[in-house]
């Protein structure tokens, strides 16, 4: 059974660095195509796609987020972390990490996280 | 980056309807498009992949197709738990862009 959850803070301050989470069980990230990326969904606005790691340690990013952005993986504890830099409360979403082969077909729950002062 | 067009943004269908929604990419992606079903408070859930494979688990009613540019996601007969809002996403290019959604609601 393939499972992914998200953690870390719900509240940030504007400037502060966010730190998440993506804890994963069910395959592994040193698999031959297996990728995790990072989705995120400002409320009642579409999804975004911010960045994705592969099984090789390669990386993607969003343009638009690139500087403010950092994936890394610990396959040894199956997760992959994401942080952002510079926060602002236009930064305020439910992030998602998901499982990767192409398309994205397993999801975690998601994580509000609020920025404000 | 490649940008996802979808239309309608909003559709009102009756149970038993059949609905069909586009997506249209601003560059050739071949079939790299995959389709999901966002329910409020839930993570999006995939129903389709390379334009028209469909995933495992999810009822037949659901198709899509398209390759290029223009795709459809195509709902056969409208059930009461597809009222959902529906994304198309491409794999083709980095960044994996998402169209802007479209909401079913209940006529």
């Amino acid at each position: 059974q393939i499972t992914l959850k998200e953690s870390g803070p719900t509240l940030v301050k504007p400037t502060q660095t966010l730190t998440l989470t993506c804890t994963f069980s069910g395959f592994s990230l040193s698999t031959s195509g297996v990728g995790v990326g990072w989705i995120r969904q400002p409320p009642g606005k579409a999804l975004e796609w911010l960045a994705l790691i592969y099984w090789n340690d390669d990386k993607r990013y969003s343009p638009s987020l690139k500087s403010r952005l950092t994936i890394t993986k610990d396959t040894s504890k199956n997760q992959v972390v994401l942080t952002m830099t510079n926060m602002d409360p236009v930064d305020t979403a439910t992030y998602y990490c998901a499982l990767s082969t192409g398309y994205y077909n397993y999801w975690g729950q998601g994580t509000l996280v609020t920025v404000s002062s | 980056a490649i940008q996802l067009t979808q239309s309608p943004s909003s559709l009102s269908a009756s149970v038993g309807d059949r609905v069909t929604i586009t997506c249209r990419a601003s560059q050739g992606i071949s079939s790299a498009l995959a389709w999901y079903q966002q329910k409020p408070g839930k993570a999006p859930k995939l129903l389709i992949y390379d334009a028209s494979s469909l995933e495992s688990g999810v009822p037949s009613r659901f198709s899509g197709s398209g390759s290029g540019t223009d795709f459809t996601l195509t709902i056969s007969s409208l059930q009461p738990e597809d009222f959902a809002t529906y994304y198309c996403q491409q794999f083709n290019n980095y960044p994996n862009t998402f169209g802007g959604g479209t909401k079913v609601e209940i006529k």
